[in-house]
């Protein structure tokens, strides 16, 4: 089983919909929780770390859930320029390797 | 401006010719690693760095080196390049419970 597991898409959504990615994670001593956004060919970019209480920036919400082991991202009316892969990353308390990274859901939103 | 900077950002080489991908941040983080990133393999951690001197591989080292003498650079060594090296590499430096920042990316082609 991955460490960190997200449906890879890809998911196509018209322009102004809702959508929401799911990420699950198998070791229970995760303690950070991330959400990157990577452009073809580019680096990630940190979109927004994930708090225990949920948290908001515009139109994206993030949500964790130590109990079931899962992390989500919610992209309300969402533009054109959201096309990207998204990427669920955690943090194991204590490991040296820092962070571990799901491999991606693929977003194209479509005019 | 806080960066993480790799050098080069394209590199095509021949087979068994040496070459070594600098990479450099600013920003006094104590963790450093270096993926690769294929198609349909997500980013795979080649090597990571916790600290000077401290060094320790991730899930894909074969075929790759790295030092870290000093904390701010992290350099990614590959003594005899093979064809299936061929991907785009990417330099990441984080401190403890942050989210990583990543370099541009290095696209190299070993033919």
């Amino acid at each position: 089983r991955k460490e960190v597991e997200q449906d890879p898409g890809p998911f196509n959504v018209p322009e102004g919909a809702t959508v929401a990615f799911n990420c699950t994670y198998s070791n229970s001593a995760s303690q950070s929780f991330f959400w990157y956004r990577q452009d073809c060919r580019k680096e990630p970019k940190l979109l927004m770390s994930v708090y225990s209480s949920g948290n908001e920036d515009g139109r994206f919400t993030a949500q964790l859930n130590r109990a079931s082991q899962y992390i989500s991202l919610l992209i309300r009316d969402s533009k054109l320029s959201d096309s990207a892969t998204y990427l669920c990353v955690v943090n194991v308390a204590g490991s040296a390797r820092q962070l571990t990274f799901g491999s991606g859901t693929q977003l194209t939103v479509l005019p | 401006e806080a960066q993480v900077t790799q050098n080069p950002r394209y590199l095509i080489t021949v087979t068994g010719k040496k070459l070594t991908v600098t990479c450099s941040q600013n920003m006094n983080h104590e963790y450093m690693s270096w993926y690769r990133q294929d198609p349909g393999l997500g980013l795979r951690q080649i090597y990571y760095s916790m600290n000077v001197e401290v060094t320790d591989k991730g899930d894909v080292p074969e075929g790759y080196k790295v030092s870290r003498k000093e904390k701010r650079n992290f350099p990614l060594i590959l003594e005899s390049p093979s064809p299936n090296q061929t991907s785009l590499y990417f330099c990441a430096s984080s401190t403890t419970g942050t989210g990583a920042f990543f370099g541009q990316g290095t696209r190299l082609t070993v033919v």
